[in-house]
């Protein structure tokens, strides 16, 4: 999972709660990605970032958040999860340099009741 | 709106025959068109890909075809074997923001 790891990689939450996930990578890649992952949509692209504290929004934003403080570590805040938000997270990195390939971890299956 | 779009839904094949999975796309600006492999709880692997300056690229018992003024490209499994069986996306993205648009994903089950 090319140096990724996810947390949690399941959760149950109800309707309205707040909901934090972590993506850890340890080869300090600059670019991040979170994407979910639902039924006849493929992937989508949530939020990514190009460097510390450099974020920007994919196709899907509406009731995420991002941040992203250190090298290592990019958060997906859900501020106040909803049932439409149940899905398969992934998060993705992008060596730097001119390059395309993105390499994705191991994923967060989120519940939200 | 899916910029790549996908199919079919899902395919099986024998052990040893062909797989073929067909995506098309409409934004022209896309100059990079990957092929990833999903196992069920696992994340999307990178499996092959192709820059539009070509019109095939093979890898082992993978192909991709590439026809550019179709808009299309696809992906041939060549002597399919049972550990073939998982979920296929397409996808593109170009260089100005690297940003990977997904097709909706093709579940293959090769039959031994």
């Amino acid at each position: 999972d090319a140096g990724i790891t996810q947390s949690p990689r399941h959760k149950v939450t109800e309707t309205g709660t707040p909901v934090t996930l972590r993506c850890h990578q340890t080869e300090n890649h600059r670019y991040m990605y979170w994407y979910r992952q639902d039924p006849g949509h493929g992937l989508r692209l949530i939020h990514y970032s190009y460097g510390v504290k450099d974020t920007d929004k994919g196709e899907v934003s509406d009731g995420y958040s991002v941040s992203r403080s250190k090298t290592e570590d990019f958060l997906l805040t859900l501020e106040s999860a909803t049932s439409s938000q149940t899905s398969v997270y992934f998060c993705a990195i992008r060596p730097s340099g001119i390059t395309y390939e993105q390499y994705f971890g191991p994923g967060t299956r989120l519940t939200v009741t | 709106q899916q910029q790549v779009k996908q199919s079919p839904q899902s395919l099986i094949v024998q052990k040893g025959g062909i797989s073929i999975i067909n995506c098309a796309y409409e934004n022209t600006a896309f100059d990079y068109f990957p092929w990833y492999q999903q196992f069920p709880g696992k994340g999307p692997a990178l499996l092959i890909a192709i820059r539009p300056d070509v019109s095939e690229k093979k890898e082992g018992r993978f192909t991709i075809s590439f026809n550019k003024s179709a808009k299309q490209f696809s992906l041939h499994i060549m002597d399919s074997q049972p550990g073939d069986s998982a979920t296929y996306f397409c996808a593109a993205s170009t260089s100005n923001d690297y940003k990977l648009s997904f097709g909706a994903g093709t579940t293959v089950t090769v039959r031994a």
